[in-house]
């Protein structure tokens, strides 16, 4: 079957930096993506891996390692407005996106 | 009209009631989709389309079916709603290609009664 697994929520403070992990299990694979959805609104896109290592992206980067089937977000210098819920989805070999359920994010002061 | 748009923005419905909800897209990309959100659970595909005139069945589409008459809208029609379909609704559309990255309306809230 595929999988996407991931924590259903995670609290950080305000300014520090968070570790979002993804494990994950599809038949195929063409890159992992990761949204950032805020309560009542629609996903955005974030980030992008396709090959293995750390992208970087200001206060976000993120990791892959194909052979381990295993991504993470990082969130460097937390802000209260980085509170939301962030999706992982992986693209199958049928060009489709398979989600995880999301980790809701909460910052305190 | 600029990305993908939705309508309505939510709907209360009576059980055994039509209902569909439209969707559209300027981006002038091939594939499109519906997606259900429901706590707890994430984003579950409900119909597809890789491009005008075809149309897929995702992880839950019982009780859905949908339309892809042309590249800019994919309407999403429940037949006779049941309460089990209250969720919200999100549209999304990709260019189809490897590089499948979607881009989502503001999805809809459907409560049904």
């Amino acid at each position: 079957g595929q999988n996407i697994d991931q924590p259903t929520e995670m609290t950080a403070t305000e300014g520090a930096i968070v570790q979002i992990n993804c494990t994950y299990q599809t038949s195929g694979f063409n890159g992992l993506f990761w949204y950032q959805q805020h309560a009542g609104e629609a996903p955005t896109f974030l980030s992008y891996n396709v090959l293995d290592g750390l992208e970087e992206k200001g206060r976000f980067s993120s990791f892959l390692s194909r052979s381990k089937g295993y991504s993470y977000l990082l969130l460097k210098e937390l802000q209260m407005k980085d509170s939301a819920s962030y999706l992982c989805a992986v693209g199958n070999s049928n060009y489709q996106l398979i989600w995880g359920a999301g980790t809701k994010l909460i910052i305190k002061p | 009209i600029a990305g993908i748009t939705q309508a309505p923005t939510s709907q209360i419905l009576a059980a055994g009631r039509r209902m569909t909800l439209r969707c559209t897209q300027d981006m002038r990309h091939n594939a499109m989709y519906w997606y259900r959100q429901d706590l707890g659970l994430g984003l579950r595909l409900i119909h597809y389309s890789n491009t005008a005139g075809t149309t897929g069945k995702g992880e839950v589409p019982d009780g859905y079916s949908v339309s892809r008459a042309n590249t800019d809208d994919f309407p999403l029609t429940l037949a006779s709603a049941v309460p089990s379909q209250t969720s919200v609704y999100f549209c999304a559309s990709s260019d189809g290609t490897e590089y499948n990255e979607q881009f989502f309306g503001p999805g809809t809230r459907l409560t049904v009664l």
